[in-house]
């Protein structure tokens, strides 16, 4: 079974604080995303990484960078964090060559 | 730009049928679709890959209209487990853009 996790399941955070959201896949995949999840918009692709150390930005890259040292781990950081970042973040993996994503549990943030 | 579901939101009795439909603007070369129960995360339910596709998994199933650009997820005979919220993907140069999803919620 693939498995998908996420550093944390809920965090609460400071505006202004330097936020670190980790995922990890166990699977070996290449390809892996960030989302955020916002009632009556969807899942709305942040970034997207299809190898360790490249990145691709998704639709709504603003205010948030990434990492891929390594192939199982992807992070999202959020440089400053800010109120209008509250959200529920979801993390993706998908092996090379098909079109399947295998979700984490989500993390929801608060920015306070 | 993201695909768009409707409706946004359906209530059902166990054994009614549902239909959810999603539309692009662009030309379509793969549809997923994905249920997401509440707090959980999103699991994948099938992708469609060429025009005219039919799939089936259960009693759910989907439709693939490359000419109108548009897919339909179809739910018969629904049972309390098929609750969630359900999205459509479709497929662009190795990620999915997604529709804004419709919750559909399935009462006894």
């Amino acid at each position: 079974d693939v498995k998908v996790t996420q550093s944390s399941r809920y965090l609460v955070k400071r505006t202004g604080e330097k936020v670190f959201l980790e995922c990890v896949q166990d699977m070996d995949h290449e390809n892996m995303f960030w989302y955020r999840q916002d009632p009556g918009l969807g899942l709305r692709l942040i970034y997207f990484s299809y190898d360790v150390k490249m990145k691709e930005k998704g639709d709504i890259p603003e205010g948030y960078s990434v990492s891929r040292e390594k192939k199982e781990r992807f992070s999202l950081i959020l440089e400053s964090a800010s109120t209008n970042q509250t959200s529920m973040y979801l993390c993706a993996s998908m092996p090379g060559g098909e079109e399947t994503q295998y979700f984490g549990p989500g993390t929801r943030l608060l920015v306070l | 730009q993201q695909p768009v579901q409707s409706p946004q939101a359906v209530i059902l009795r166990e054994g009614e049928d549902a239909v959810i439909n999603c539309s692009s603007s662009k030309a379509l070369y793969s549809v997923h679709w994905y249920r997401q129960k509440h707090g959980e995360a999103p699991v994948f339910l099938m992708i469609l890959l060429k025009g005219g596709e039919q799939k089936g998994h259960e009693k759910i199933s989907a439709s693939f209209n490359e000419k109108k650009q548009q897919s339909s997820l179809y739910l018969t005979a629904s049972q309390l487990s098929y609750s969630g919220t359900y999205f459509c993907g479709t497929g662009e140069g190795g990620k999915l853009i997604f529709g804004q999803g419709t919750e559909l919620s399935v009462k006894p």
